[in-house]
């Protein structure tokens, strides 16, 4: 247990459909960022937050729409998703650039577009 | 653009051996180095980190060293089990880039099979 939890853990969605996934973390981080683990491919960042406020975009298509209410729940929403975009998806939060920068995941959201 | 590799992609010993896990990255102006772990469909376990000031970083059976100035890191998996079995990533913190706090670049992994 990393003290990021993400939900679901598995998802089946059509092309057409819209769902959402969730991350929590109550380590007192304030940043969280999601991340996208494709087969044979290096883990790629999608977006960060800091302090509840989007500073990163990593030229993610516009069908993936993040929301962070606040520093200890990020959502990513989906809509109109391709097949390509069956991976794991992955939040993780950080400390502070003081405290090292440490990263921790949750378990991560085994997506599967049909 | 920092580039990470990990070489071998994969790995397979025999249990109770030692075993070396490299890393190299291009830019040596980094924060920090982090080993993770993750087992087949889950997430990343953080396993250890070192910060750039530091050359290594122990934690029961597994050491991690760092020479930026040669761009390589290395894990050092001690008296190896089955249990260790696992896919390893190394990630770095870019001290140069210019977007958030934290943003972590990853290697591809290097697949570790431990025989019984």
């Amino acid at each position: 247990e990393t003290g990021v939890t993400q939900t679901p853990r598995h998802l089946v969605m059509g092309m057409t459909n819209k769902k959402s996934l969730k991350c929590e973390q109550h380590l007192g981080h304030n940043a969280m960022y999601w991340y996208k683990q494709s087969a044979k491919k290096p883990l790629e960042l999608m977006f960060v937050y800091n302090f509840k406020e989007q500073t990163e975009n990593n030229s993610v298509p516009s069908r993936f729409s993040p929301e962070c209410p606040n520093s200890s729940h990020l959502f990513l929403h989906l809509h109109t998703l391709q097949p390509e975009d069956s991976a794991l998806y992955l939040c993780a939060s950080s400390s502070a650039p003081g405290q090292g920068w440490a990263a921790f995941f949750g378990q991560g959201t085994r997506l599967t577009v049909v | 653009k920092q580039e990470v590799t990990q070489i071998p992609a994969a790995l397979s010993v025999p249990e109770g051996e030692n075993l070396v896990l490299n890393c190299s990255f291009t830019d040596s102006a980094i924060y920090n180095l982090q080993w993770f772990r993750q087992d087949p469909g889950k997430g990343l376990t953080s396993l250890l980190l070192i910060q750039s000031s530091q050359r290594e970083q122990t934690s029961g059976r597994l050491n991690a060293s760092l020479d930026k100035s040669s761009g390589r890191s290395t894990l050092y998996i001690a008296a190896s089990q089955p249990g260790d079995s696992a896919t390893y990533l190394c990630a770095l913190t870019n001290m140069n880039y210019g977007g958030s706090q934290g943003n972590l670049i990853f290697g591809k992994g290097t697949k570790l099979s431990v025989k019984p």
